[in-house]
């Protein structure tokens, strides 16, 4: 079964702190790796791609491990508006249904 | 000018109804998905679709089928609704193994 795994929280971090947060999963063969930012009801949008090097945008950092099969992302100087629910998300290839996995995501209250 | 646009955004509707709710994007992708999301905020994938392959996940009940009129296009239609289908449903779109683009979301309440 594949499953991607996600602290659920909530995480209450005070503004300006830095925070991080992981994922697993459990497929190696997955191919593409992805955090979403979903704040409470509204879609989810694309935060950032992760890729094998490690990328940065700004305040945040994503990491990806293969060798432990988990990514993380970073974020610095933590801003109120950085509260919302972060999701990870694991695809395999081949672009269907049955290759592309959520996680439950992470809670993050950022707090003045 | 909205990427993806779902509609309605709003759906409340007697149990045993059939209803439909309508995906259209603008980006030029060639697959398309509807996701569910439940009150425990848990994004479940339903469905994708492209020009070639429909594929479903094994655990959407058969009164759920999506329907494709076109590339730009991916209607999910539902009957016999159950107070369980409650939920937030999302249409996205996506090139293969690239980031997807979501819509707005449906929130479809049974009475």
């Amino acid at each position: 079964r594949k499953e991607v795994e996600q602290d659920p929280g909530p995480f209450n971090v005070p503004e300006g702190a830095t925070v991080a947060f992981n994922c697993t999963y459990s497929n190696s063969a997955s191919q593409s790796f992805f955090w979403y930012r979903q704040d409470c009801r509204k879609e989810p949008k694309l935060l950032m791609s992760v890729y094998s090097s490690g990328n940065e945008d700004g305040r945040f950092t994503a990491q990806l491990n293969r060798a432990s099969q988990y990514i993380s992302l970073l974020i610095r100087d933590s801003k109120l508006s950085d509260s919302a629910t972060y999701l990870c998300v694991v695809t395999e290839g081949g672009g269907g249904a049955d290759g592309l996995t959520f996680g439950k995501g992470t809670h993050l209250i950022i707090q003045p | 000018d909205t990427a993806v646009s779902q509609t309605p955004k709003y759906l409340v509707t007697q149990m045993g109804n059939d209803k439909s709710i309508k995906c259209e994007q603008n980006l030029g992708h060639d697959t398309m998905y509807w996701y569910k999301q439940d009150s425990k905020k848990f994004l479940k994938i339903m469905f994708s679709y492209n020009n070639k392959e429909l594929i479903i996940n094994e655990t959407v009940p058969n009164r759920f089928s999506p329907k494709s009129p076109d590339k730009a296009h991916l209607n999910l239609h539902i009957n016999s609704l159950e107070l369980g289908d409650s939920a937030v449903y999302f249409c996205a779109s996506s090139q293969e193994n690239q980031p997807q683009h979501f819509g707005d979301g449906t929130r479809l309440s049974i009475l």
